[in-house]
């Protein structure tokens, strides 16, 4: 249990299109998605905290017109990269929590979404 | 406000040699700490967890770790190393305590040679 997918696994897409990347939780419903951006060869920086039905909160230094993100249901979250540009080729990982165990329970990782922009 | 230090970006030791990734973290509130293993262009799979009681937590693949109140330490151990542990190992503790977000070290790369 607590699949995570995220899709696509890679995409490489023009200069100033906008890219969109789905992370969903398979077998469990998730309240609250971690958007995080990893760098070659870096850690990973949270970009944004997404709530069901809410707007996400955007960490500092992340452009929340740029880095769109959209949970719409308990089992999606979307991460929509506008007017892509070379410098935000990166690996983009995301994280879902589940509610139906009850208390806290962990975040499980998606497999990441590398993107190139050419 | 809570942060990761990882001692050494890269670690070399021979097949069946101890393995031990270095982790010191900060924060004003019991931690909830955590190691994750990412192999290239993969996500994140969790090794082990500490959150509460026994400090000495036994994870996945034969790895272990110890929370060290004392040393703000959660080193990660593994007494005989494997060729297919080669991979990048993160250390992270959760924002404010709990399941929260987490903040991540900068990794350690474990290479593994014959």
């Amino acid at each position: 249990g607590a699949v995570v997918s995220q899709h696509p696994s890679w995409v490489i897409c023009k200069s100033g299109t906008s890219v969109k990347i789905e992370c969903r939780s398979l077998d469990f419903q998730a309240t609250t998605m971690f958007w995080y951006r990893q760098f070659p060869k870096q850690s990973l920086m949270l970009m944004a905290t997404s709530n069901e039905g809410s707007k996400a909160t955007y960490e500092q230094g992340v452009e929340k017109d740029k880095f769109l993100i959209n949970h719409a249901s308990l089992t999606l979250s979307t991460l929509t990269v506008t007017s892509a540009h070379p410098e935000d080729s990166s690996f983009y990982i995301c994280s879902a929590r589940d509610m139906a165990a009850g208390g806290e329970t962990e975040a499980f990782f998606g497999q990441g979404t590398r993107l190139t922009v050419v | 406000a809570q942060s990761v230090t990882q001692l050494g970006s890269h670690v070399s030791v021979s097949e069946g040699a101890l393995v031990l990734l270095r982790c010191n973290y900060s924060s004003s509130v019991p931690p909830y700490l955590f190691w994750y293993v990412q192999y290239p262009n993969q996500g994140l799979q969790l090794l082990l967890k500490y959150t509460t009681g026994a400090t000495l937590v036994k994870g996945i693949n034969g790895f272990e770790a110890e929370f060290k109140k004392s040393e703000t330490s959660f080193h990660l151990t593994k007494p005989s190393a494997h060729m297919s542990d080669a991979a990048e190992y993160f250390c992270a503790v959760s924002v404010g305590g709990g399941y929260n977000k987490l903040i991540f070290g900068a990794g350690t790369r474990l290479a593994v040679h014959p």
